[in-house]
């Protein structure tokens, strides 16, 4: 079954240390997504991308990067880790970029420490 | 600017009872869509129900049917005979021209045995 992973589950980090997290979909979808979870807020867009070597800025892009080579993943990579970015990070994707129903992997919890 | 606003944090209902859960939303786009997202404790995001602004009849799947009510702009969830699995974090979350998804704040529903 096609389906949308996440790696890792978990992560604990020092602040100033490079994270990437990883986002695989075998849905053969253009349209991926990165969102944060935080208490309070619901849930926040971080980056997406529309296709291959296509990546737009979300709400809060600050301090995260992406980079899109193939279409079934997307990377997120946390340049400098700050305790600020302590979170749950979801990725999603979906067929086409509106009014499409967007589903959802299942999460990593990272802990800036 | 897009809002979506859920004004209830948390709703108790009786096992087997109808609840209705609130999201208002504010938009300029004239084309959007509506949905709703459900959280169990394990964390996963897991889509429950679309809404389309064109759509002229109300969204249902299952035990779940979305009230839209355009000239309010309302679409409140309804679920209709609760069960204990239904206890949850309730997103709602709307997309428009830009295909980005913008969530409320989430509304937690217990279910009373």
């Amino acid at each position: 079954d096609a389906e949308i992973t996440q790696s890792p589950r978990h992560k604990i980090t020092e602040t100033g240390r490079q994270v990437t997290l990883a986002c695989h979909q075998t849905w053969n979808h253009n349209n991926m997504f990165w969102y944060r979870q935080d208490l309070g807020h619901g849930l926040r867009l971080i980056h997406y991308s529309y296709g291959v070597q296509d990546t737009n800025k979300g709400e809060v892009s600050d301090g995260y990067s992406v980079s899109r080579s193939n279409t079934e993943d997307l990377p997120l990579t946390l340049e400098s880790a700050a305790s600020s970015q302590t979170s749950v990070y979801f990725c999603a994707s979906s067929e086409s970029p509106r009014q499409e129903t967007q589903y959802f992997g299942p999460g990593t919890r990272l802990l800036v420490l | 600017a897009q809002k979506i606003t859920q004004t209830q944090p948390g709703m108790f209902v009786q096992e087997k009872e109808a609840v209705t859960l609130d999201c208002t939303y504010d938009t300029s786009d004239q084309s959007y869509g509506l949905f709703w997202y459900k959280q169990p404790s394990s964390g996963e995001m897991i889509f429950l129900i679309y809404q389309g602004s064109y759509d002229e009849q109300n969204a249902t799947e299952g035990r779940y049917s979305l009230n839209f009510q355009k000239a309010r702009k309302s679409a409140n969830l309804v679920i209709s005979a609760s069960q204990l699995g239904d206890s949850a974090m309730y997103f709602c979350a709307m997309q428009g021209n830009t295909g980005k998804l913008i969530f409320g704040q989430g509304t937690t529903l217990q279910v009373k045995p």
